[in-house]
């Protein structure tokens, strides 16, 4: 299928390893994050999800971050797996009294034997 | 999670004709919306489409250029009208779904223009 992000940032990291993927975000008024996994050939698939009240939430092997001082988003994947590669993107929804959402420029993951 | 279905999966556009991509969602939904992505780049929003009302735009999104229909509450329809080959995207359909009033995405519809 055809690639996405072909001029992403790219994170090389070793399987078994953990991956931290970083995020600055746009509007200190933002009150709801995700972070989306896109594989190639398909569309953006949910990861997890993080609101304003709060600084970190886990899943199964997956840690979020949020930092409203600095307006930064991290993805956090433990035990990092070849079905891990990628492209990552956080995306932020805005005080727009909508759930529009306005996406990062994503990073490109790639797990490495 | 939400099962969005978008139809075609991909197709092969010669420019200046039009093409519709039809977005259908396993239940009702409020809002629904329109994301372009152009190779290699991240996801814009193209428009909101609401039921019963005309779609709100971004700024760099026409009406002319990509007319939205929303007839109900689990469809919708994007069209690009007068293809360029700068319309070669993926143009992908999302709506909020689930207790955690998720944003869901479909596999998106890959369009290329020649």
């Amino acid at each position: 299928g055809e690639s996405v992000g072909l001029h992403l940032p790219t994170l090389s990291v070793q399987e078994g390893d953990n991956s931290i993927i970083n995020c600055a975000y746009s509007n200190s008024a933002s009150d709801y994050f995700i972070w989306y996994k896109q594989e190639s050939g398909k569309g953006p698939q949910f990861i997890i999800d993080i609101r304003s009240n709060m600084d970190k939430r886990q899943g199964q092997r997956v840690t979020v971050l949020l930092n409203k001082t600095v307006k930064h988003l991290s993805l956090q994947i433990a035990a990092t797996q070849p079905g891990d590669s990628a492209v990552y993107f956080c995306a932020e929804n805005p005080p727009s009294g909508t759930d529009k959402l306005i996406f990062g420029t994503g990073t490109r993951l790639q797990v490495f034997p | 999670s939400a099962v969005i279905s978008q139809k075609p999966s991909r197709d092969i556009c010669q420019r200046g004709t039009s093409l519709t991509i039809q977005c259908q969602v396993d239940s009702q939904v409020t809002m629904m919306f329109w994301y372009r992505q152009q190779p290699g780049q991240s996801l814009t929003l193209i428009a909101t489409a609401n039921q019963g009302s005309e779609a709100t735009y971004e700024s760099g999104f026409v009406i002319d250029k990509f007319p939205i229909s929303r007839p109900n509450l689990t469809f919708s329809t994007l069209t690009v009208s007068n293809m360029s080959p700068e319309d070669s995207s993926i143009y992908l359909c999302s709506v909020k779904r689930g207790s955690g009033n998720t944003i869901y995405f479909g596999e998106g519809s890959w369009l290329t223009v020649v």
